[in-house]
């Protein structure tokens, strides 16, 4: 069975503190791991796919990256904006279309 | 294109009445999943359709939950009877065949509350 952990499960940040998010996860044969954002309210936003180990993408001040157990959101000077809870999914070859969800890390940027 | 669209966005009913909720995902989507969040379990997976065809309902609670597809631009969920612990925020989310690594795009969700 997938399995997705996400830590922490809440972050407090000043306005310009970086840090990072965490993302472990046991799939039996990745096809692709997802990063969504969510607002309160709102349903979640998708932010980036990761195929494969040593894979690393970018948008804004968010980057994410990938290893063989676990992937890592960076976030880089972050605004008050950038507050929202981030989840974490994982696709296997064997689940179809299927995502297993993370329970999320809830980020406030606090100005 | 207005996105995946959900109906109600809120519902309030008494336990042992039937609830039914409403999607219309994004127009030539070929894939339409349902998920409930709660705080303690996080985001799962109900059941996804294909072409409006329901490929896994494995995560469908039990027998009081139903979900149909009869045309490419609806579905639904229904439960009947509702219980308390069916209260929650349910997502519809489409996604496009032909994409290898599907991104999924979400509906704004309805808050169902089970007194």
């Amino acid at each position: 069975e997938d399995q997705v952990t996400q830590s922490p499960e809440a972050l407090r940040l000043q306005e310009g503190e970086s840090s990072s998010l965490n993302c472990s996860y046991t799939v039996s044969g990745l096809r692709g791991l997802f990063w969504y954002r969510q607002d309160p309210g709102k349903g979640p936003e998708f932010l980036f796919t990761l195929y494969s180990a040593g894979e690393e993408k970018e948008k804004e001040r968010l980057k994410a990256t990938l290893t063989k157990k676990e992937s890592f959101l960076h976030i880089t000077a972050p605004k008050p904006e950038d507050s929202a809870t981030y989840l974490c999914a994982v696709g296997s070859h064997f689940g179809n279309e299927k995502l297993t969800f993370g329970t999320g890390t809830r980020l406030t940027i606090i100005p | 294109d207005a996105g995946v669209i959900q109906s109600p966005r809120h519902e309030v009913t008494e336990m042992g009445q039937e609830v039914t909720l409403r999607c219309k995902p994004i127009s030539g989507h070929d894939y339409l999943f349902w998920y409930r969040q709660t705080m303690m379990r996080g985001l799962e997976l109900l059941i996804y359709f294909n072409n409006n065809v329901p490929i896994d309902d494995s995560g469908m609670p039990e027998d009081r939950f139903s979900a149909k597809m009869p045309n490419a631009s609806f579905s639904t969920l229904k439960i009947q009877p509702s219980e308390p612990r069916d209260s929650a925020v349910y997502f519809c989310a489409s996604s496009q065949a032909g994409n290898a690594y599907n991104e999924q795009f979400f509906g704004p969700g309805t808050r169902l509350t089970v007194l």
